[in-house]
């Protein structure tokens, strides 16, 4: 069965401070991984696509990487704003599989 | 250059009475995702359109919920004799033609349903 797993399901870091986040996959037909950041009450905001193992993107703070079997997501010395719900989802013709979500609260 | 619309923003139905939910893409998007996210759960899919056309409507309760997106006008989920585990944000997003299964979807701002 497809499966989409994000850890932790929290995380809290002082400001400044690296950490990663993790995605675990097994959908058969991957066709994508995509990463999105959601603020409480709004919708998910796109941020990445990953397409092959080995494949890299940066957008300020956050990078994303994949194997075949996981995807991290590396936030380098984050701010207070990137405080949010970060969730991973495996595309597989057409339809979005996600996870839970990692919540991380970035303090001053 | 209008994102992904959604409304209303906020719905409260009582026991049994309709929903409908509408949802407008991005210009120039022709595929439009629904997904449902339930208190403390993740997203999960609900259907796939295209104009005209149901593509996958694997993740829709088999009874009560309905699908559209009609040649004119917004995408209409609806669900009928709604009950209190319909308490939900419903979802909606976009894509533009070509390779859906590789194209990023964009996601509106949802849809907030309270069954009193």
């Amino acid at each position: 069965e497809d499966q989409v797993t994000q850890s932790p399901e929290a995380l809290r870091l002082q400001e400044g401070e690296s950490s990663s986040l993790n995605c675990s996959y097994t959908v058969s037909g991957l066709r994508g991984l995509f990463w999105y950041r959601q603020d409480p009450g709004k919708g998910p905001e796109f941020l990445f696509t990953l397409y092959s193992a080995g494949e890299e993107k940066e957008k300020e703070r956050l990078k994303a990487t994949l194997t075949k079997k996981e995807s991290f997501l590396h936030i380098t010395a984050p701010k207070p704003e990137d405080s949010a719900t970060y969730l991973c989802a495996a595309s597989s013709w057409g339809k979005l599989q996600f996870g839970s979500g990692t919540q991380v609260v970035v303090t001053p | 250059n209008a994102g992904v619309m959604q409304n209303p923003r906020h719905l409260v139905r009582r026991r049994g009475q309709e929903a409908r939910l509408r949802c407008s893409p991005m210009k120039g998007h022709s595929h439009v995702y629904w997904y449902r996210q339930l208190p403390e759960e993740g997203l999960k899919f609900m259907v796939y359109l295209q104009k005209e056309n149901i593509i996958d409507e694997s993740g829709m309760p088999k009874e009560r919920f309905s699908a559209e997106f009609p040649k004119e006008g917004p995408s209409i989920l609806r669900i009928q004799q709604v009950v209190r585990g319909d308490s939900a944000a419903y979802f909606c997003a976009s894509s533009p033609p070509g390779q859906t299964h590789t194209k990023e979807q964009f996601f509106g701002p949802g849809t907030r349903l309270t069954v009193l």
